[in-house]
């Protein structure tokens, strides 16, 4: 059971416009969320959080906005660059924290075009 | 800041041969680190969770005796995938918390 889900798999964009990614939760009891930038063979790096205390968190270019009673957050980049283009996983603590584990969405892969 | 470092992060072997990754933290102790894989176009799965000084932890599905994780020291933990098939060939990625390494893309021929 996939409890925590990005629905599209890729995303393209024009260079300098808006890039939104979706992510949706099931558990109402996860009160923390991670977004990670992934390039190909590489690990993923960290790229913006946000406490269920929370509604938007913003960093530079990228924003996060979170909807509880939705169970549901996105993640904006704007503008967009080209070297924006990756796979962007949404994750959440293990609702037992079990040392730092990580769940995981599907990932979607965004395509900035210059 | 925190960093995992993840070696090699490239190897080619033959079939039937053992492959080990080491995951190592720097400048930071980690009783619990976690093995990751991904497969091409699809999300990060996770393997096993590797526990200093005791068993690891497998995820449903991930053979043990296939993926051996040794978590010997606080700053040290090694995934062994033994007898290695064409079907291991993947992406592994060790983790420390919310730090990652940087993946290490196994090839079997």
């Amino acid at each position: 059971d996939q409890q925590v889900k990005q629905n599209s798999p890729s995303l393209s964009v024009q260079e300098g416009r808006i890039s939104i990614l979706n992510c949706d939760y099931t558990n109402s009891m996860f009160d923390y969320f991670l977004w990670y930038k992934k390039y190909p063979a590489e690990g993923p790096t960290f790229l913006i959080s946000i406490s269920s205390i929370k509604d938007k968190n913003e960093d530079g270019r990228f924003t996060v906005f979170l909807n509880k009673s939705a169970k549901h957050l996105s993640l904006h980049i704007v503008p967009s660059q080209p070297g924006d283009s990756a796979v962007y996983f949404c994750a959440v603590p293990s609702f037992y924290n079990q040392g730092g584990k990580l769940i995981f969405g599907q990932g979607t892969e965004l395509s900035v075009k210059p | 800041g925190a960093v995992v470092s993840q070696h090699p992060s490239r190897v080619i072997c033959k079939s039937g041969t053992s492959v080990k990754i080491e995951c190592r933290s720097l400048d930071f102790q980690a009783t619990t680190m976690f093995w990751y894989r991904q497969f091409p176009k699809q999300s990060l799965m996770l393997m096993a969770t590797s526990n200093e000084g005791s068993k690891a932890t497998y995820e449903q599905g991930v053979e043990k005796d296939k993926f051996l994780i040794n978590h010997a020291s606080l700053t040290l933990s090694t995934l062994t995938v033994t007898s290695a098939h064409p079907e291991d060939s993947s992406f592994y990625i060790c983790s420390a918390g919310a730090v990652f390494g940087a993946g290490t893309r196994l090839s079997v021929l």
